[in-house]
């Protein structure tokens, strides 16, 4: 089992205002990195699967970086917006052969108009 | 590409009683991942299998059973069913596993009373 930590729990931000959270998980054996967003009412959507040391993601306005030496994945979002609004949820996946991923309690992210 | 889709949405069932959950991946993936989520949980790994054949199993009872047929289609089984595994149930396909993008269907969201 990866004990895969998201901070912070929760977060509310102004419109346009740009924000990040972290995503923390064993650096020992670790074979990639994924990040999803989930918006009430609807399916996880993939945003990346990461899996290189100093990996750089972007798609819009959101990118992320990872670090696998320390253990840990940021994930930006430049100029909020209200669509914006939605849990992000990180997983991690390791080399043990095991084929599932540990996924993380999410950030829930507010973008207040 | 349709998407990946789950039957029912949603279900009532009392304690004691067996439920089966179904999901169809979308076509041409041949791995289904099963998830639970419950409040305050993250999604928990229940099992994965690719090619009709079940290569990985969460920390779960035996109560909670898979299988996968020949069109990579899915079913999901608990039976003698406890309050406690009231759930929201996922489940996401990919086209090989799980260090790959994995799509989630919408879940069938499970009330035992």
């Amino acid at each position: 089992i990866l004990n895969v930590e998201q901070s912070p729990q929760s977060l509310h931000v102004q419109e346009g205002d740009s924000t990040n959270f972290t995503c923390s998980f064993p650096s020992s054996n670790f074979y990639a990195l994924h990040w999803y967003r989930w918006e009430t009412a609807k399916s996880p959507e993939a945003l990346f699967v990461m899996t290189l040391n100093g990996d750089e993601k972007k798609k819009g306005r959101i990118s992320a970086t990872l670090n696998t030496k320390e253990g840990y994945s940021y994930l930006y979002i430049k100029g909020s917006q209200p669509e914006d609004s939605a849990t992000y949820l990180c997983a991690s996946l390791d080399q043990t052969g095991a084929n599932n991923l540990f996924f993380g309690t999410g950030t829930r992210l507010t973008v207040i108009p | 590409k349709a998407g990946v889709t789950q039957t029912p949405r949603y279900l009532i069932k009392t304690r004691g009683q067996q439920v089966t959950l179904s999901c169809s991946p979308i076509s041409g993936h041949r791995s289904v991942s099963w998830y639970q989520q419950t409040p305050g949980q993250g999604l928990q790994f229940l099992f994965e299998y690719f090619s009709e054949t079940q290569r990985n199993k969460g920390n779960f009872p035996g109560r909670f059973s898979g299988r996968q047929f020949s069109n990579s289609r899915s079913e999901m089984n608990v039976s003698t069913l406890e309050l406690g595994d009231s759930a929201l149930y996922l489940c996401a396909s990919s086209s090989t596993g799980a260090q790959y993008t994995q799509y989630f269907g919408p879940g069938t969201r499970l009330t035992v009373l």
